[in-house]
């Protein structure tokens, strides 16, 4: 059963301290997406690559936010300083591109993120 | 860029009822609607899509419904069960050519089934 992987599940950090999640998409997906969830704003796109490049990053508070996919196994989302109103669950997801395309998106179980 | 509302945003029923969520979309563009339900604790999951070219879909005990020319679509739960009891996204999309692009989520409907 392929999965969406993501670490850390819980992270618990103080103001000004760099975060830095990880993401590994399904096998085979070459589309990958980072959502914020906040009970506030619901599920935000702050990111989202197609092989591996990033197509649009627009939701992403570009001062200390940056997403980057070393490779096509691995998505990093890092925070640097973080500040408490980061305090959020953040999914990652995959997708893949193929005909027919069913659109759907695997979410991964998401990193829960509290900065002190 | 698109924008997705969606009403109520808690909805209590009883069990065995039905349950209606309804969402608005801005771009007319947008030609793939999908929902997810989110458990407690849990990701969200896809459980029923809907594609500019139909009106209506049904799967079981749920179904969508599209209208395009007013730009917004429902999903209706009937018989509704505790194990429904979940968060309920609506969401948009541009996709073409076999890309699965940005989807662009409603706030969430806390659906609470009442045994």
């Amino acid at each position: 059963d392929a999965r969406v992987t993501q670490t850390p599940r819980h992270k618990v950090t103080e103001m000004g301290q760099e975060v830095t999640m990880r993401c590994q998409p399904i096998l085979g997906h070459n589309t990958v997406f980072w959502y914020r969830q906040t009970m506030m704003q619901g599920l935000e796109l702050l990111a989202y690559f197609r092989n591996r490049a990033p197509l649009d990053d627009s939701g992403m508070p570009k001062d200390r936010f940056s997403a980057e996919m070393p490779d096509a196994t691995l998505a990093t989302l890092k925070i640097q300083p973080s500040e408490p109103r980061d305090s959020a669950v953040y999914f990652c997801a995959s997708a893949i591109v193929r005909q027919p395309n069913t659109g759907e998106l695997f979410f991964g179980e998401g990193s829960r993120l509290t900065v002190l | 860029g698109e924008n997705v509302e969606q009403h109520p945003s808690t909805l209590s029923v009883q069990e065995g009822d039905s349950a209606v969520i309804k969402c608005t979309y801005s771009d007319s563009a947008s030609n793939y609607f999908p929902w997810y339900k989110q458990e407690l604790g849990k990701r969200p999951q896809l459980i029923i899509d809907i594609r500019s070219n139909v009106g209506e879909k049904k799967d079981q005990r749920i179904a969508v419904t599209l209208n395009k020319t007013a730009k917004h679509f429902s999903l209706h739960i009937t018989e509704t069960q505790p194990e429904d009891s979940a968060v309920y996204f609506c969401a948009a999309s541009m996709n073409y050519g076999g890309a699965t692009n940005k989807l662009i989520f409603g706030t969430g409907t806390l659906l609470a089934v009442q045994p």
